[in-house]
Parts: structure tokens; C-alpha cells; sequence
């Protein structure tokens, strides 16, 4: 367990309004990312932040836009939802490993549903 | 750019050993990561390899061979539990992870 916990974890709204996730890790993690996991297109990084206010694009990040203002917190919004962003949303960190390298490690996921 | 390869399902019996392959084609290397994802649930790390050679964790061991662009997986005694979708997924440059879409794995009695 990274301490990273994600909210809601569960969220339905409709198409046209703004969508604000929440990722939460209380580790002092520097690296955090957001994914997508979309049936057939597997986990796609949406954004990565690697410090307070530093952010950066991933393959998938139009329509989306991250903020970090603290260290502990990563927010993705969805400007004006579309039924092509429901999807399951990752959070996740990186971590060192004792062997040498670094890992992700995940949130549990939010589920979100765009009518 | 980058494309990542596995089957996308399999079938192995309870106590057998099953090998899940993955090719990759990318634009740097820093590392490749095997995942396993329960359904409904967050992935959770497996196995790191960055230089070739076989790496053994109990039951799970991972392969990398750079030159070929290659990885497996390789599960022995098969577990129920070890039915999950695995993932695998390589870093190639500032700390991201291209993620391959995944091989099903359904373990049968």
C-alpha cells in the first residue's frame, strides 16, 4: 500500500459538465500520473506531474487538465465531460525499488460514467 | 513511438506452468514491468527487469532480452487466484509507462 487513496470512486454525470478527480497519497511521493483504462486500449497516461506545479502531457491529455498546488494532492478535471471520457481513472505513484529503479504504484481506481 | 505486444488471452490449468509473452518496439528503454489486475481492482506491480537475464520472485519469475525487444512471464503451480488480467509495460523516458493491453489469463481445475 503507497497511501494513495483516490474520490470519488465512483462518480455518473452528464455530458457537458465539469468533472473534478481527486488523487490523495500521503508518502511524499514526488512522481504522480493519471491513466485510463479503457477496454482494448489497456492503461494510457492522460498527465504526469513530477512536483508542485510542474506538470506534463501524456498520450492522451486533450480534454483533460491536471493541477498540483501540494505535494500530496494531483487533480484531474474534465473541462466538459463527453461519453468517450467514461472510463476507469488510475492515479498512481512512483516509488524506488530496494533492487534499484523505480515502479507505479496505483490507486484504487475512480469509475467514471458520462450520459 | 512506441507498440507493446502480448496475446490477449490465455487458458492454463490448476498446477501447470503458463509463459505470457510480451514484444516491445520503443523509443528509449529505462526498464520493463510486469503488472497483474484482478477485475474491478487497481494493477499491482510484479516484476521489474532492466537488464536480460531471468528474474525469480517465488512462483513468478520475468524475462528480458533487450537485443530482441522481448519479455515473458512465466506463472508455475497455477493457482485459482492467479486468473487476472497481467500487463505489461515498459519506460522509456521521464518516468512514464507505455503499457502493453494485456493478456487475460483464466486459470481452469
Amino acid at each position: 500500500d503507497a497511501g494513495i487513496t483516490q474520490s470519488p470512486r465512483h462518480k455518473v454525470t452528464e455530458t457537458g459538465t465539469p468533472v473534478t478527480l481527486r488523487c490523495h497519497q500521503t508518502e511524499n511521493h514526488r512522481y504522480m500520473y493519471w491513466y485510463r483504462q479503457d477496454p482494448g486500449h489497456g492503461l494510457r497516461l492522460i498527465h504526469y506531474s513530477y512536483g508542485v506545479k510542474d506538470t506534463d502531457k501524456g498520450e492522451v491529455s486533450d480534454g483533460y487538465s491536471v493541477s498540483r498546488s501540494k505535494t500530496e494532492d494531483f487533480l484531474l478535471t474534465l473541462e466538459s465531460a463527453t461519453s468517450s471520457q467514461t472510463s476507469v481513472y488510475f492515479c498512481a505513484i512512483s516509488e524506488s525499488l530496494a533492487g534499484g529503479g523505480d515502479t507505479q504504484y496505483f490507486g484504487p481506481g475512480t469509475r467514471l460514467t458520462v450520459l | 513511438g512506441q507498440n507493446i505486444d502480448q496475446p490477449t488471452e490465455m487458458t492454463a490449468t490448476e498446477g501447470a506452468i503458463v509463459q505470457i509473452n510480451c514484444t516491445y518496439q520503443t523509443s528509449g528503454f529505462n526498464g520493463l514491468f510486469w503488472y497483474q489486475q484482478h477485475a474491478g481492482e487497481a494493477p499491482t506491480f510484479l516484476s521489474y527487469n532492466v537488464l536480460d537475464g531471468l528474474e525469480e520472485k517465488g512462483r513468478f519469475s520475468s524475462f528480458l532480452s533487450r537485443s530482441k525487444g522481448y519479455s515473458y512471464l512465466l506463472l508455475k503451480e497455477l493457482q485459482m487466484k492467479d486468473s487476472a488480467s497481467y500487463l505489461c509495460a515498459v519506460e522509456n523516458s521521464g518516468y512514464a509507462l507505455n503499457f502493453g493491453k494485456g493478456t487475460s489469463l483464466l486459470v481452469t481445475p
